[in-house]
């Protein structure tokens, strides 16, 4: 079955600060997707990255990075130099190529970033 | 080259009523999900239809909700005699197959009072 486990439910930064928000997924499936999403306080959902299961190399987008750890089940999202209009929830999801075609999203971290 | 639409985006209904979400895909893009977020929930896949054909509805409540997406027009989400437990953002994505990046819509508030 497949799962995704967001453990952080809040975390509060400083801005300026670097934060990480982990995210765990179980799957049976070799080959799947994995997802990163942003709903700001304004409620849409803003796609942010997206990662099949053959890439490990970690990724950078500016202040974002995302460390895919394979033999950890891991996806995890880095903020760096966290400004406050990172405050958001972030969602992790995974989509398994073979399981059909929805997605199963984590719980999601909701990242405060204070002034 | 417009997003996925999503109207309403706030709608209240009484107890009892109908409600109808609808969602237009993005330009090209055959497939769309729909997905419910309870508040203080994350989001739960619901339905995922391409154009006339549900494909996998493992999501929906066996009563009370169905879901079409018809061969010309927006997928409609319709759920009747609404509850209080009703209330929720449903967000609608769309994407051109599978295991592609979804694009959302901005969600429809439901509120049920």
């Amino acid at each position: 079955a497949q799962k995704v486990t967001q453990a952080q439910t809040e975390i509060s930064v400083v801005e300026k600060e670097d934060v990480t928000l982990d995210c765990v997924y179980e799957t049976r499936d070799t080959t799947y997707y994995l997802f990163w999403y942003k709903q700001p306080p304004s409620g849409e959902l803003v796609f942010l990255i997206r990662r099949n299961s053959f890439d490990e190399q970690n990724e950078i987008s500016g202040r974002y990075s995302w460390n895919f750890q394979k033999s950890t089940s891991s996806f995890n999202f880095t903020i760096t130099a966290s400004q406050v209009v990172d405050s958001a929830v972030y969602f992790c999801a995974l989509s398994e190529s073979n399981y059909g075609q929805n997605f199963v999203f984590g719980p999601g971290t909701r990242l405060s970033v204070l002034p | 080259n417009a997003g996925v639409m999503q109207n309403p985006r706030h709608l209240v209904r009484r107890r009892g009523q109908e409600a109808r979400l609808r969602c237009s895909p993005m330009k090209g893009h055959s497939h769309v999900y729909w997905y419910r977020q309870l508040p203080e929930e994350g989001l739960k896949f619901m339905v995922y239809l391409q154009k006339e054909n549900i494909i996998d509805e493992s999501g929906m409540p066996k009563e009370r909700f169905s879901a079409e997406f018809p061969k010309e027009g927006p997928s409609i989400l319709r759920i009747q005699q609404v509850v209080r437990g009703d209330s929720a953002a449903y967000f609608c994505a769309s994407s051109l197959g599978q295991g592609r990046g979804y694009t959302f819509g901005s969600g429809t508030r439901l509120t049920v009072v």
